[in-house]
């Protein structure tokens, strides 16, 4: 099992340019989630979704929008980058089971640079 | 919205030293997790806490859940370098749907021989 996966691993963008990050899962996985991870703030949710067909927001969801029309694939879209977006960004996924004793599989990340 | 915070922001010992990173927050989570992150991967768990007062050791980590289950602590004995990293704590809140985890701001360990 590949586990999940992310490309691209590095991007550069200028400000105003679109660009979609995708993340694909082969666990089976129902629920999916994107996170951006700054200096000293630890991860924030961008995005999640609790299966094939939905999204919901997250804590930071201004500027980005998500589609999850296949299980394995949860697509993080950035229609018009701004600097505020440089970040890094990890997907993660989780089966359902006990809610309390959840475990997020994550991705290895994409670093994106918006000049 | 919930805050986690870590501290210390960064910790350089030595080998063989022991450490404690806390982890503190106002709010109450319904579990609790540590998790090790990389340079250039993503956090890997480590450890789910979920009772308050709990304990949990894995191998020379021991981590605590506070009996509020507000805090926790991550105790490393005989640190290694293979214990370098960035440790991320990360509260588990059950909304009606999917559980939301809200990660702490992170401490960086370095161990040096």
């Amino acid at each position: 099992n590949a586990g999940v996966t992310q490309t691209p691993k590095f991007r550069v963008l200028k400000t105003g340019q679109s660009m979609t990050l995708l993340c694909a899962q082969d666990m089976n996985h129902e629920y999916m989630y994107w996170y951006r991870q700054d200096p000293g703030m630890g991860l924030r949710l961008i995005h999640y979704s609790v299966g094939e067909g939905t999204t919901a927001k997250g804590e930071v969801p201004d500027g980005y929008n998500v589609s999850r029309l296949k299980k394995q694939n949860f697509l993080l879209g950035l229609e018009s980058a701004a600097p505020s977006q440089t970040s890094v960004y990890f997907c993660a996924s989780s089966p359902i089971r006990d809610r309390v004793s959840t475990i997020s599989y994550f991705g290895p990340g994409t670093r994106l640079t918006v000049t | 919205t919930q805050l986690l915070e870590q501290s210390p922001q960064f910790l350089s010992i030595q080998e063989g030293e022991n450490l404690t990173v806390y982890c503190n927050s106002s709010s109450v989570f319904s579990s609790l997790q540590w998790y090790r992150q990389e340079p250039g991967e993503g956090p890997v768990l480590l450890v789910t806490v979920v009772t308050g007062g709990e304990v949990k050791k894995l191998k020379r980590l021991t981590f605590q859940f506070g009996d509020a289950r507000k805090d926790s602590s991550l105790h490393i004995t005989a640190a290694q370098p293979g214990d370098t990293g960035l440790y991320l704590c990360a509260g588990v809140s059950n909304t009606g749907t999917a559980s939301k985890l809200t990660f702490g701001t992170g401490t960086r360990l370095q161990v040096t021989l």
